[in-house]
């Protein structure tokens, strides 16, 4: 079965404080995994998509990165307004169509 | 302004008095999909269509139905809601089904509670 595990739940930093943000993943076949931002009362919004292992992309002071089990979403010296909760999505390779999210990772970046 | 439009945000409703939450974009998109937003849950998608008049299934499809008569609009229909469909449901869509970008453009959420 597809799915996704989002690692932790919740992340408090302070502002400039380093970390990541783990997602694994099952997948029968990897077409594409994407990571999504989504502020409080608004959908979730775009960021990355990464295709195969090896890969990294990078969006300011996100890098989004991925092995053949997890990606991780590291946020360099992170600032308030980078608080939001980020969102991990897998697409198959035998049914792209389907998108399978998972719950969530909340942070908040403390000024 | 390139968007997707819910309608209404926010409902509260009683068990069994059908509804329908529109959905509408306005970019010419292909592939819709709804999703509903649980916690600990996460986004589960419930149905997504891939053209006019192309629908299928997603992983929670259970009391809902969809249609698609036109490009632009795919709207969600609980036909007799219940409490357990209380959500926050998200419309969503993409230039084209299978597009492997994986971009998906979401609505602003509409939260439903079904008493």
């Amino acid at each position: 079965e597809d799915q996704v595990t989002q690692s932790p739940e919740a992340l408090r930093l302070q502002e400039g404080e380093s970390s990541s943000l783990n997602c694994s993943y099952t997948v029968s076949g990897l077409r594409g995994l994407f990571w999504y931002r989504q502020d409080p009362g608004k959908g979730p919004e775009f960021l990355f998509t990464l295709y195969s292992a090896g890969e990294e992309k990078e969006k300011e002071r996100l890098k989004a990165t991925l092995t053949k089990k997890e990606s991780f979403l590291h946020i360099t010296a992170p600032k308030p307004e980078d608080s939001a909760t980020y969102l991990c999505a897998v697409q198959a390779i035998d049914n792209f169509n389907k998108f399978y999210f998972g719950s969530g990772t909340k942070l908040n970046v403390k000024p | 302004e390139a968007q997707v439009t819910q309608n209404p945000r926010y409902l509260i409703t009683v068990t069994g008095k059908k509804l329908t939450v529109t959905c509408s974009q306005n970019m010419n998109h292909e592939y819709m999909s709804w999703y509903r937003q649980d916690p600990g849950l996460g986004l589960r998608q419930i149905y997504y269509s891939m053209n006019v008049e192309v629908t299928d299934k997603g992983d929670v499809p259970e009391g809902y139905k969809v249609s698609r008569k036109e490009k632009r609009n795919f709207p969600l229909i609980l036909e007799s809601p219940s409490p357990n469909q209380t959500s926050l449901y998200f419309c969503a869509s993409s230039l084209r089904a299978g597009d492997r970008t994986g971009e998906l453009f979401f609505g602003e959420g509409s939260r439903l509670t079904v008493l």
